[in-house]
């Protein structure tokens, strides 16, 4: 089955830790996303990267890293810069071309940070 | 930049009635793509529907249709005969046409809707 996997579904780490969230998809997608979500704000772009070894920061970048070595995987460091990194978070795959093509979604991963 | 509201937080329906659920949303484009997505109590997110915005025909898909108002910058969408599987967090999304804005959407607040039996 194609789709795309996040791991681990529950991450708890203590404050002043660095942390990476892992996104894997089998899709073939160009295009990979990191969203955040937080109660009452919907989900908010914090880095994408639309080709293997390149990546841009969305709205929200600040305290977040990310790298783009293969083709199905888009790891995020949430580092200890993040002043308020617990929250859900989601990634998400596309085709890169022009159109309606929809993003899919991973089940994410819920952070908390102690 | 482009934004997107969702003015209602929070709705509710009896089942097998209809509701709208309103968006509106902010750009100097005049051509872009608008999208509803869901998002169960699994938090798995799911499209539910799409729109071209040079297209003027409204989108439908199934009991799911919405009221694409150009002038207006308003994207309603309609869910008719309520299921108590429709009980979800509805986000309304963005899309711009432009090729340096890759496909990054820009998601509205999200409406939650509950469905009563």
């Amino acid at each position: 089955d194609g789709g795309i996997t996040q791991s681990p579904k529950y991450l708890f780490r203590k404050e002043g830790q660095n942390v990476t969230l892992s996104c894997e998809q089998n899709l073939n997608h160009d295009a990979m996303y990191w969203y955040r979500q937080d109660p009452g704000q919907g989900l908010r772009l914090i880095y994408y990267s639309q080709i293997v070894n390149d990546f841009q920061k969305g709205d929200i970048a600040e305290g977040y890293s990310v790298s783009r070595e293969k083709k199905e995987s888009f790891p995020l460091t949430v580092t200890s810069a993040q002043k308020n990194p617990t929250a859900f978070y989601l990634c998400a795959s596309s085709l890169q071309d022009r159109g309606l093509n929809e993003q899919f979604f991973g089940p994410g991963t819920r952070l908390t940070v102690l | 930049a482009q934004t997107v509201t969702q003015s209602q937080p929070e709705m509710s329906v009896q089942e097998a009635e209809t509701v709208t659920l309103s968006c509106t949303y902010d750009t100097s484009e005049s051509d872009y793509y608008l999208f509803w997505y869901k998002q169960p109590p699994s938090r798995q997110m799911i499209l539910v529907i799409r729109q071209e915005a040079y297209k003027q025909q409204n989108a439908t898909e199934n009991r799911f249709s919405v009221n694409f108002q150009k002038a207006a910058k308003s994207f309603s969408l309609k869910i008719s005969d309520s299921q108590l599987g429709d009980a979800a967090m509805y986000f309304c999304a963005y899309r711009s046409w432009k090729e340096t804005s890759g496909s990054r959407l820009t998601f509205g607040e999200g409406t939650q809707l509950t469905v009563n039996p």
